[in-house]
């Protein structure tokens, strides 16, 4: 029972270079979602996913890329690395129960240098 | 729109201490309330819930009512212990809609 499984758990890029952030659910959930939590903050939620095909905006989009092929996967893509994008990512997902709430991953700390 | 409030921290206890951090939420509705819990260096993990006004979620020994008459959720525990150190986020929503988060509490437990 592995959950929400997410790869990398750190990275180190050169500002400018791209990378994707992979995330992973066996759970057969429909929702997913993409947070990011800087330090000494809460989390802001950068893209979420309501089925297969179907993507939204969420708080802090800009600089992020998603696409959700399938339900398990939901791939957040990082294009022109900036250090302001230095921060550790969260998946999530869940289903439509009122009581579920969220599954998180471990996380994946990136820094931009 | 759909907010949570915390209260800021950090918290600082001497371990056997009692424990509450308020949070208080608007909605439109009749949300699910949610306490998670992040270790240091870990994601989220849900710690209790409450679906309905007056229910009391409560694992691992803490607790937390459902209050719709002042739109609260505050989270207790009789004796904390060095291990409980973290941050707890208190959260609201339901049926897979996006849930609203709390900015964070962090706790310290001293011996």
């Amino acid at each position: 029972n592995a959950g929400v499984t997410q790869t990398p758990k750190f990275r180190i890029l050169k500002i400018g270079q791209s990378m994707t952030l992979q995330c992973t659910q066996d759970m057969n959930h429909n929702y997913m979602y993409w947070y990011r939590q800087d330090p000494g903050m809460g989390l802001k939620l950068i893209y979420y996913s309501v089925g297969a095909g179907i993507t939204d905006k969420g708080e802090v989009p800009n600089g992020y890329n998603v696409s959700r092929s399938t339900t398990e996967d939901f791939p957040l893509r990082l294009e022109l690395a900036a250090p302001s994008q230095t921060s550790v990512y969260f998946c999530a997902s869940s289903d439509d129960r009122d009581d579920y709430g969220y599954t998180f991953g471990s996380g994946t700390r990136l820094t931009v240098v | 729109g759909n907010s949570v409030t915390q209260m800021e921290g950090p918290v600082t206890l001497s371990e056997e201490a009692f424990l509450t951090i308020n949070c208080t939420y608007t909605a439109t509705g009749y949300p699910s309330l949610f306490w998670y819990v992040q270790y240091p260096g870990e994601g989220l993990q849900l710690l209790l819930k409450a679906t309905k006004a007056d229910d009391k979620g409560s694992n691992k020994g803490f607790e937390a009512t459902y209050r719709k008459e002042t739109t609260s959720f505050h989270l207790e525990k009789g004796s904390v212990q060095v291990s409980d150190s973290a941050v707890y986020f208190c959260a609201q929503g339901r049926g897979g809609n996006k849930l609203t988060f709390g900015t964070g509490t962090q706790l310290k437990v001293e011996l």
